[in-house]
């Protein structure tokens, strides 16, 4: 059974760049799709971006300019930077396969709140 | 991009009864995009039903879905207590994902 897990730096600065990385167990990251999909009080649950093994990536085109996911075969992982962080990204992050490809969304790996604080 | 409406927002019921939930899209998407999870608090969603009606590996069939077009619905059946929750529907559609803003099933 494929399991998730997320990791990275959960209190940045404003302007800084939040990095994270989720690790895939029991499975390999080839032929899958993979998401980013974070949740805050304020914005409900909204899906950042996804990439497949070969590396190609489709992003929310409101979060576009400051979103790169990208994808390590060799580790079996993938991970998440946004760029130029403010308050309102603060929330909790999620990394999700795309149980089939662009449909829905299982399994979700356990979530890894970030905080954007001066 | 398109928005998914919820209603309602909060649901007050107790065991034994059964709730409707609703999801409403801005425009006509294909039911077999159309996905729901379940989120009990400090838990990462889980997926519910695909596909509109099909159910996720071990969710129990008192949980049913239906829909098409732009209205789908949720249906859970003499409600357990661990079935209060928060509910969301998702769908893909025009190279995008979004989800609706949840109905909580509280007692």
């Amino acid at each position: 059974q494929v399991q998730l897990q997320p990791w990275g730096a959960g209190l940045l600065k404003p302007s800084e760049t939040l990095s994270l990385t989720c690790a895939v167990y029991g499975g390999s990251v080839s032929g899958y799709y993979w998401s980013w999909i974070r949740q805050s009080p304020g914005k409900g649950l909204e899906w950042i971006g996804e990439i497949n093994y070969s590396g190609s990536t489709t992003y929310n085109p409101s979060l576009e300019s400051r979103v790169t996911i990208s994808v390590d075969t060799s580790k079996n992982q993938f991970s998440l930077k946004v760029s130029s962080v403010t308050a309102a990204d603060t929330a909790v992050y999620y990394c999700v396969r795309e149980a089939r490809t662009r449909t829905w969304f299982d399994p979700w790996g356990q979530g890894t709140l970030v905080t954007v604080s001066s | 991009e398109t928005v998914l409406t919820q209603s309602p927002g909060t649901l007050s019921l107790s065991p034994g009864e059964t709730a409707t939930l609703s999801c409403r899209a801005s425009q006509s998407i294909n039911s077999n995009y159309l996905a729901w999870y379940q989120q009990k608090p400090g838990q990462a969603p889980r997926l519910l039903m695909y596909g509109t009606s099909g159910r996720a590996t071990g969710v129990p069939d008192r949980f049913s879905g239906s829909g098409s077009g732009t209205d789908f619905t949720l249906t859970i059946s003499s409600l357990e207590p661990e079935d209060f929750a928060v509910y969301y529907c998702q769908q893909y559609g025009s190279s995008q994902f979004t989800f609706g803003p949840g109905t909580k099933v509280e007692i």
